[in-house]
């Protein structure tokens, strides 16, 4: 069983401070990994992917990504309040055009 | 704007009473997915097509079907709603099955 594992959180912040949300999966052979915001009662919106070891940097936001350790990470530097959100981490399975979905973590950005 | 739109926003139908969710998309990508999504959980995909080429997840109930009349459309039918099919429905779509997805708003459905 292929699986995505995130905390559920809630992670607390204060405002402006560093948010690192973590995600570790199964699947050893996999390639693509993306990272989707999804505010209460709303529907998940992209806002980072990678592919390859290392940083992406987009903005406010990094990923992360260690494929020998089999986790991805996303920082968010200068948290907002508007932050506040679950950030939903999906895994693209080896062998397969599908997505695992972790549950996500809850974060809150405390003003 | 190009976007991926669902209707409707919420549904209320009749346990056992069939309904019709729909999704429509100006992207004019190649894929389009159903995933269901419950309080706290993952989204759970239910069916993708590929273009016309239909694929349905082992574990999605029978009571659930899919159609996709043509690139722009496609509408997920519920034959027989119970209590445990109250949910949010998410349609996303992308170009290709590696990209990322594009969602739609969802339909929150509440079975009564």
């Amino acid at each position: 069983q292929k699986e995505v594992e995130q905390n559920s959180g809630p992670l607390s912040v204060p405002e402006g401070a560093i948010a690192s949300l973590n995600c570790t999966y199964s699947d050893r052979g996999s390639q693509s990994f993306f990272w989707y915001r999804q505010y209460s009662g709303k529907s998940p919106e992209l806002i980072m992917f990678i592919y390859s070891n290392g940083d992406k940097e987009d903005g406010r936001f990094t990923a992360q990504l260690n494929k020998a350790s089999q986790y991805v990470s996303l920082l968010i530097r200068d948290s907002q309040p508007s932050d506040s959100a679950t950030y939903l981490c999906a895994v693209l399975t080896s062998g397969t055009y599908k997505y695992i979905f972790g549950t996500g973590t809850r974060l809150k950005v405390l003003a | 704007d190009a976007m991926v739109i669902q209707n409707p926003r919420y549904q209320v139908t009749q346990f056992g009473k069939p309904v019709t969710l729909s999704c429509s998309q100006t992207l004019n990508h190649n894929v389009m997915y159903w995933y269901q999504q419950k309080s706290s959980q993952a989204p759970k995909l239910l069916f993708h097509y590929y273009d016309k080429d239909f694929n349905n997840e082992a574990d999605t109930p029978d009571n659930f079907q899919s159609r996709r009349p043509n690139t722009s459309f496609c509408f997920l039918d519920i034959r027989s709603p119970g209590l445990g099919d109250a949910a949010m429905y998410l349609c996303a779509t992308s170009r290709d099955p590696a990209g990322g997805y594009t969602f739609g708003s969802g339909t929150r459905l509440t079975v009564v």
